[in-house]
């Protein structure tokens, strides 16, 4: 079993719509989890990050972490055709930051449509 | 503020030869971690550089091996290559207590 798994879709959705993106785990030492989005050709972006369990919103993006169940969740409201991209989740023991590796999902490619 | 800068863009290479790629960190971050990403994957971590030194490594044989200079930019080599090291690799850049901030990555085709 890998440790995070994530569904690589293609999600097509139209614009306006609400887009749920989800990852499960297994390794119940994370405590750190992003959001990176990628577009094509170029390398993954921070989107969003959440410590623990609980929910974070940032404009049109809210983020929860279920640790509970090791499920993580990305929700896109009011979708716009500049959200189509790549969404990677990662996953981290500690910070994310200098001292400890970041496990990626595979990637959801996205599609919103006008 | 130039964020983390990678060299060259794209390369190609046949099997057999080795391969350097070059990573410039982010202004202000001294840690330097590398991925590689191959088609239609997430990126997997090769290893990570602080202090002039490997810190931690991940599930990648002894024929990828790093660098990190006094400047905090690094070099990944990569020996003997094979059709599969094919993809993109990715570097990241982060201090203590950041997040990793990534450049836009080195695409290797090994023919």
């Amino acid at each position: 079993q890998k440790e995070v798994e994530q569904d690589p879709g293609p999600l097509s959705v139209p614009e306006g719509a609400i887009v749920s993106l989800n990852c499960t785990y297994s390794n119940s030492a994370f405590q750190y989890f992003m959001w990176y989005r990628q577009y094509s050709r170029k390398g993954p972006e921070l989107l969003m990050y959440t410590y623990s369990s609980g929910n974070k919103e940032d404009g049109r993006f809210t983020a929860q972490v279920d640790k509970s169940s090791k499920y993580i969740s990305l929700f896109i409201r009011d979708s716009q055709p500049s959200d189509s991209a790549t969404y990677l989740c990662a996953m981290s023991q500690n910070s994310g930051g200098s001292n400890y590796k970041l496990t990626f999902g595979k990637g959801t490619l996205l599609t919103v449509n006008p | 503020d130039a964020g983390v800068t990678q060299s060259p863009t794209h390369l190609i290479k046949t099997r057999g030869q080795q391969v350097t790629l070059r990573c410039s960190p982010k202004s202000g971050h001294d840690t330097v971690s590398w991925y590689q990403q191959a088609l239609g994957q997430g990126p997997q971590f090769i290893f990570q550089y602080y202090e002039e030194e490997e810190r931690q490594r991940g599930n990648f044989p002894d024929r990828f091996s790093g660098h990190q200079f006094p400047n905090y930019s690094s070099e990944l080599n990569v020996n003997a290559l094979l059709l599969g090291d094919s993809a993109l690799y990715l570097c990241a850049s982060s201090n203590t207590g950041s997040f990793q901030y990534f450049g836009a990555g080195t695409r290797l085709s090994v023919l």
